[in-house]
């Protein structure tokens, strides 16, 4: 069964700081690994990553996947309040048609 | 450009009830998918739609249905409505294959 798992559950910084989440993934015919940042309601999307593109980069935000690892990492740099929010990593893989495989997501606290 | 677009924000319904919920993707988009997402099961794929064709199904039981019209509007019907189908039901739209997904603000069901 696919799993895609994502550490930490929650985190909580202070504005300025630099922050580092994970994902890693257990799929069959890995086709990319997605980030969103979910505020309220709709999850909005940040990075695409597959094989052919595997590191993304926007302004403080950048995202790397590791295939050998079977992982990937969104860093946050100089944060600042209006970044908190839920991360999901989701993974899209073969046998799962197109749908994508969620992780529970990491709760980002940024404190003034 | 307007992005996805789901109606009702909110709804309250009794148990054994059925309810339909509606999306309108984004221009362009034609594949549109459905998701369920709930504090302890996280997001999980429902279906997925591509020109009116079910092209995907998730693990969920048959009370759980959708279609999708000529202009790649979609509807998702749930039937016999249980307290546990109480949640967020986020509906996405993507234009191609390897592109990525893009959320609605979902319609928050409530069964009482």
């Amino acid at each position: 069964e696919d799993k895609v798992v994502q550490s930490p559950l929650s985190l909580v910084v202070h504005e300025g700081d630099t922050v580092t989440l994970n994902c890693s993934y257990e799929v069959t015919n890995f086709r990319s690994l997605l980030w969103y940042k979910q505020e309220k309601k709709a999850p909005t999307f940040l990075f695409m990553l597959t094989s052919s593109g595997i590191e993304k980069k926007s302004g403080r935000l950048s995202s790397i996947l590791d295939k050998k690892e079977l992982s990937s990492i969104l860093n946050i740099t100089a944060t600042q309040t209006g970044d908190s929010a839920i991360y999901l990593c989701a993974v899209e893989a073969g046998n799962s048609g197109y749908a994508l495989n969620f992780g529970k997501g990491t709760s980002l606290l940024v404190t003034p | 450009k307007a992005g996805v677009t789901q109606t009702p924000r909110y709804l309250i319904k009794t148990r054994g009830q059925q309810v339909t919920l509606s999306c309108s993707p984004i221009s362009g988009h034609r594949s549109v998918s459905w998701y369920q997402q709930t504090p302890g099961q996280g997001l999980q794929f429902l279906f997925e739609y591509f020109s009116e064709t079910q092209r995907n199904k998730g693990n969920f039981p048959g009370r759980f249905s959708g279609r999708q019209f000529s202009n790649s509007r979609s509807e998702m019907n749930v039937s016999t409505l249980e307290l546990g189908d109480s949640a967020l039901y986020l509906c996405a739209s993507k234009r191609v294959i390897n592109s990525p997904l893009h959320f609605g603000n979902g319609t928050r069901l409530t069964v009482t």
